[in-house]
């Protein structure tokens, strides 16, 4: 299984929801990245797990809440979220052992989000 | 500052006529560069990727790519397109923190 699947595929909210975006991969990879990615523009990472621990957080607003339960697989929790929030929010996985992070990405299919 | 430059934001070419990506990395950046598409409402698939070793890399869907070192550049040729290989092309490398460090994209538009 080389796949990193993401559900759900699109997802609309308020500003005053909570929801949740899920992220799965079966490959044995140790390292997972959220990545959030506007139109035209190529993705900017989000959040990086390490061996199930936050290891990077790219100064994301607190609006957005990550959580690695288990080594397969991440969630993307999200609260009063803003409409510029709106993007196509990407998964990513990489094989990183011993916490190296150079091996190249395997990337899911997306969630769009909209936020009203 | 790190970075990865794609200069032509949009290649228009006829089908079966072969085509250039271009890409060139600054300095910082490290010699883990990638080639990435992205077709309309996907996700990003990997093209080909240099890690070292030989500077040409071949990769899916006839597409290769060369190394440069002198000229910071790893630019994505193909002999021969297709329609189906109308998509958005991201050139990435990594800095000092294996991060991806993405190209703005080149959107490859094919016309019959």
């Amino acid at each position: 299984d080389t796949e990193v699947t993401q559900t759900p595929k699109h997802l609309v909210m308020g500003m005053t929801n909570k929801k949740s975006l899920k992220c799965e991969q079966h490959m044995g990879h140790r390292a997972m990245y959220w990545y959030k990615q506007k139109a035209k523009k190529p993705p900017e990472l989000m959040f990086v797990y390490s061996y199930e621990k936050l290891s990077i957080n790219e100064s994301v607003p607190s609006r957005f809440s990550p959580e690695c339960p288990n080594s397969s697989l991440l969630n993307l929790h999200l609260h009063a979220l803003q409409p510029e929030d709106s993007a196509l929010y990407l998964c990513a996985s990489s094989q990183g052992e011993a916490g190296a992070l150079r091996d190249e990405q395997f990337f899911g299919p997306g969630t769009r989000l909209t936020v009203l | 500052a790190q970075s990865v430059t794609q200069l032509d934001s949009q290649v228009p070419v006829f089908e079966e006529a072969p085509v250039e990506l271009r890409c060139n990395y600054s300095s910082s950046v490290s010699v883990y560069l990638f080639w990435y598409v992205q077709y309309p409402n996907q996700g990003l698939q990997l093209l080909l990727k240099y890690l070292s070793g030989s500077t040409l890399v071949k990769g899916i869907n006839g597409f290769e790519a060369e190394f440069n070192k002198s000229q910071t550049s790893f630019h994505l040729r193909k002999p021969s397109v297709h329609i189906s290989d109308t998509a958005e092309y991201f050139c990435a490398g990594m800095d000092s923190s294996y991060k991806l460090i993405f190209g703005s994209g080149t959107r490859l538009l094919v016309r019959p």
